[in-house]
């Protein structure tokens, strides 16, 4: 049980585009889901926490313009990085917490984003 | 600023020894904690939750915690190769949303 899926699991763009990436819980309602994003060799940073049907809470720097997050279901949580640059390149992981549970967080399998 | 702790590594043992993982928080007022494991270029794995003082255990990993200490560890068993990877300790932040403080993770390298 408690598995979340990602989609895309790698995705390559030119610099200026968008990209939506989907988190999915696949066997539980997930009340919250979080994104993280992971630069190579350094921990996780929490970039923002969506609950279903309201607006997404942010972390101190992170652009909520440039990362669109839309949570509109239970089950589905989506990030847009809006005109991506080089510099937005990382790894992307989306979490969903229970609504039993909800300090347990469940990772999905993350989506590697490069801007060229 | 809440905060996690834990020693970078690399943490080296050997094939069949227990390997040990600290942690400290600081926040006192913290009741959930939590391991994931993160091997190399993918999403972290939980491997155990604990939120009373005391031992946890499930098969061959446990979980210590000491909340006097602000202190919880994770012992490894009989560790083996395919234990290899990066440990994050993570506590709950407080919130009422369930969000979670990662430490910046301890990388374990089990040799044959």
């Amino acid at each position: 049980g408690a598995v979340v899926s990602q989609h895309p699991s790698r995705v390559i763009c030119k610099s200026g585009t968008s990209v939506k990436i989907e988190c999915r819980s696949l066997d539980f309602q997930a009340t919250t889901m979080f994104w993280y994003r992971q630069f190579p060799k350094q921990s996780l940073m929490l970039m923002a926490t969506s609950n279903e049907g309201s607006k997404a809470t942010y972390e101190q720097g992170v652009e909520k313009d440039k990362f669109l997050i839309n949570h509109a279901s239970l089950t589905l949580s989506t990030l847009t990085v809006t005109s991506a640059h080089p510099e937005d390149s990382s790894f992307y992981i989306c979490s969903a917490s229970t609504t039993s549970k909800q300090e347990t967080q469940y990772f999905g399998p993350g989506t590697r984003l490069l801007v060229l | 600023q809440k905060e996690v702790e834990q020693n970078s590594g690399p943490l080296s043992v050997p094939e069949g020894a227990i390997a040990s993982l600290n942690c400290t928080y600081s926040d006192r007022g913290s009741q959930s904690f939590f391991w994931y494991r993160q091997y190399s270029g993918k999403s972290p794995e939980l491997i155990m939750s604990i939120y009373s003082n005391g031992d946890k255990e499930d098969g061959r990993f446990t979980a210590q915690l000491n909340k006097a200490s602000q202190y919880v560890s994770l012992l490894i068993r009989d560790s083996q190769p395919s234990d290899s990877a990066t440990y994050l300790c993570a506590v709950n932040g407080g919130g009422s949303q369930g969000n979670l403080i990662f430490g910046k993770g301890t990388k374990l390298s089990v040799k044959p």
